[in-house]
């Protein structure tokens, strides 16, 4: 089965406006939890990550919460802007494993954002 | 910003070829993984390599497949014998510490 998953595989939000992606997650023994935005014709790229012994990280307009009672995992993007358009990933590796090694990907959520 | 470079950008190539997707990983980086990504679906993970050999390798990863580094720069995926379904976007990423540098891909398509 399926390790991690995306509720919505579309999200519009207006320009200006906070946007919120969410992730669950399946395996109890992940410990790391990486968000990576994907634009058209790119690799993913690195937007934040947090380790299970936290409960939220701030970055500069992102923030990445994570609850691991009911292994949810979500990125919210404030005052998003037109860059923000593209197709975001949660993903997951286990104990003791960094960087990108092994990491369980979600299908993604394309987010839109509109003028 | 440092940044993982893959040649080449796209690879046509007949079922049964063999094909090498080259990647330079960010030069100070010692871990390298190679993940792909058929269209429509999730990015899997492939392979990892470290201190020159396997860390870790996923199903996918069968005898069909080969990394190497075969300088101080260069990290290779080989497939030996192409099947259809190797058809994808393949990124190498490389990481030390603090974030992981995925690549642009190469989209692979097995004729």
């Amino acid at each position: 089965g399926e390790s991690v998953g995306l509720h919505l595989p579309t999200l519009s939000v207006q320009e200006g406006d906070n946007s919120i992606i969410n992730c669950a997650y399946s395996n109890s023994a992940s410990d790391y939890f990486i968000w990576y935005k994907q634009e058209s014709g790119k690799g993913p790229q690195f937007i934040i990550d947090i380790r299970s012994n936290m409960d939220k990280r701030q970055g500069q307009r992102v923030t990445v919460l994570l609850n691991k009672t009911v292994k949810h995992l979500s990125l919210q993007i404030a005052a998003t802007q037109p860059g923000d358009s593209a197709v975001y990933f949660c993903a997951e590796n286990i104990a003791g494993r960094g960087g990108a090694d092994g990491l369980t990907f979600g299908k993604g959520t394309h987010l839109i954002i509109q003028p | 910003e440092p940044e993982v470079t893959q040649t080449p950008s796209h690879q046509v190539t007949q079922m049964g070829q063999e094909v090498i997707l080259r990647c330079v990983p960010i030069s100070n980086h010692l871990y390298f993984y190679w993940y792909r990504q058929i269209l429509g679906q999730k990015v899997e993970f492939l392979v990892s390599f470290y201190n020159n050999e396997i860390s870790e390798k996923s199903e996918i990863f069968d005898d069909q497949f080969s990394v190497e580094r075969p300088d101080g720069s260069n990290f290779t995926l080989k497939i030996r014998s192409t099947k259809l379904e190797d058809s994808a976007m393949y990124f190498c990423a490389s990481w030390t510490s603090g974030p992981s540098y995925f690549g642009p891909g190469t989209r692979l398509l097995v004729l």
